[in-house]
């Protein structure tokens, strides 16, 4: 079976400071990870994701996210927070080593960004 | 442009009452899926779909029935047996034909708002 927590409902960060987005997860095999951004009332849109390689992955509108796999985490930052930014963040992961199998999604967390 | 279509954005339905949600999408993407979203739990995967004509169910299926006729479409019909249907539902899609397979991100529509009276 394979899982995800996002053990944070809320982060709050001041405009220009860091942000840090936590996520851990359970899987057999090698996880797939993505991180997606949902605004009230839309869809669901990709941030970035890790298959394999470097454990620093940089995606959309300057996040990152960095794969740590003694810790099985996949932590998503971003080093200047905008107010622009406040959103719901998904994490979810895949079983690589399953062949096919669907997305588990974390039940995310709010950041808030304040001016 | 290429996407995902739901229709319609909200509905309002009466106790007892089948209803019906849209997806299409012009990904040329093989496999869809329906995802229920309430406060706080995140995304519960409905029903998923690989393939024309064939679908599997996913972890909260009781209540709901798709289809899938058309590689463009997979509707869902919220049947009068859901007990809670109230909900924001979503549709995705993603290419698991691509040299990525199912590494490959899920593409999202902008999703359907159920409200039962």
């Amino acid at each position: 079976a394979q899982s995800v927590a996002q053990p944070e409902d809320q982060v709050n960060v001041a405009e220009g400071n860091p942000l840090t987005v936590k996520c851990t997860y359970s899987v057999s095999g090698n996880p797939y990870l993505f991180w997606y951004v949902q605004y009230p009332n839309r869809g669901l849109q990709f941030l970035l994701k890790y298959i394999t390689g470097d454990n620093l992955v940089k995606g959309s509108y300057g996040f990152e996210a960095e794969f740590n796999k003694s810790q099985t985490s996949f932590h998503l930052k971003k080093p200047s927070a905008l107010v622009s930014d406040s959103a719901l963040y998904f994490c979810a992961v895949r079983d690589a080593r399953s062949g096919y199998s669907t997305l588990t999604f974390g039940k995310g967390t709010m950041l808030l960004v304040s001016p | 442009d290429g996407g995902i279509t739901q229709s319609p954005k909200y509905l309002f339905r009466k106790e007892g009452q089948n209803v019906t949600l849209s997806c299409e999408q012009n990904l040329n993407h093989d496999a869809m899926y329906w995802y229920r979203q309430d406060p706080g739990q995140g995304l519960r995967l409905i029903y998923y779909s690989q393939i024309v004509n064939d679908f599997q169910k996913g972890d909260i299926a009781e209540g709901y029935s798709v289809s899938r006729e058309k590689k463009e479409s997979f509707p869902l019909t919220v049947t009068s047996a859901q007990k809670n249907p109230t909900a924001f539902y979503l549709c995705a899609s993603t290419n698991t034909r691509t040299s990525g397979g199912v590494s490959g991100e899920l593409f999202f529509g902008e999703g359907s708002r159920l409200t039962v009276l």
